[in-house]
């Protein structure tokens, strides 16, 4: 049972380009989403989703993009990489079922430098 | 929008110590919870709490849901090396959507 999965690891961006930081979870949880996190900032939202076909916005979405075709997988895209970009992303998933939807299992995470 | 206040940012102490740390917001959430992350991971959950007043363990840890909804507090007792990292509180909201928001951290650093 792998939990959460995260690839890459580590990225390094030129601005301008365009790349995809994928997500896979194993738990069969309805809920995903993604963070990014800042020093001395928490992890903030850039988007969640509650199903497949369904996303929605965080609090931080501006120059990202999701799609969940599959309960199993939520890539998250960034379309023109820009050095504020630079963050450490991760990834994380929950059940549906009630407060229960708000314990989030989280992967290890992917650190994106954007040069 | 919504913000949490964690405290304090950083400790430094004495192995064998207690600790204690808080988060504060202005706003009520339906569920506090609290992580800890080691360098180069992900945060992993220590304790979640889902009714006012809630009083829960873990082992040497405690943590309680306030009151009034709007804050929280994790307890380390007797620390050990392994306790250090960074600790995150976070509140869910009533949507149950699996949204939260995060505190700053607390860094720890224990000194055998």
């Amino acid at each position: 049972n792998a939990g959460v999965t995260q690839t890459p690891k580590f990225q390094v961006l030129k601005t301008g380009q365009s790349m995809t930081l994928q997500c896979a979870q194993d738990m069969n949880h309805e809920y995903m989403s993604w963070y990014r996190q800042d020093p001395g900032m928490g992890l903030r939202l850039i988007h969640y989703s509650v199903g497949a076909g369904i996303t929605d916005q965080g609090e931080v979405p501006n120059g990202y993009n999701v799609s969940r075709s599959t309960t199993e997988d939520f890539p998250l895209r960034l379309l023109s990489a820009a050095p504020s970009q630079t963050s450490v992303y991760f990834c994380a998933s929950s059940y549906s079922r009630s407060s229960g939807a708000n314990v989030l299992t989280f992967g290890a995470g992917s650190r994106l430098t954007v040069l | 929008g919504q913000q949490l206040n964690q405290s304090p940012q950083s400790m430094f102490i004495q192995e064998g110590e207690d600790v204690s740390m808080n988060c504060t917001s202005s706003s009520i959430f339906n569920t506090w919870l609290w992580y800890k992350q080691d360098p180069g991971e992900g945060p992993v959950l220590l304790i979640a709490l889902y009714k006012a007043g809630e009083l829960t363990s873990n082992g040497r840890l405690t943590a309680q849901f306030g009151i009034t909804r709007k804050d929280s507090f994790l307890n380390i007792s007797a620390s050990i090396p392994s306790d250090v990292g960074i600790y995150f509180c976070a509140g869910g909201g009533s949507s149950n959507t699996g949204k939260l928001i995060f505190g700053q951290g607390t860094t720890l650093q224990v000194k055998p």
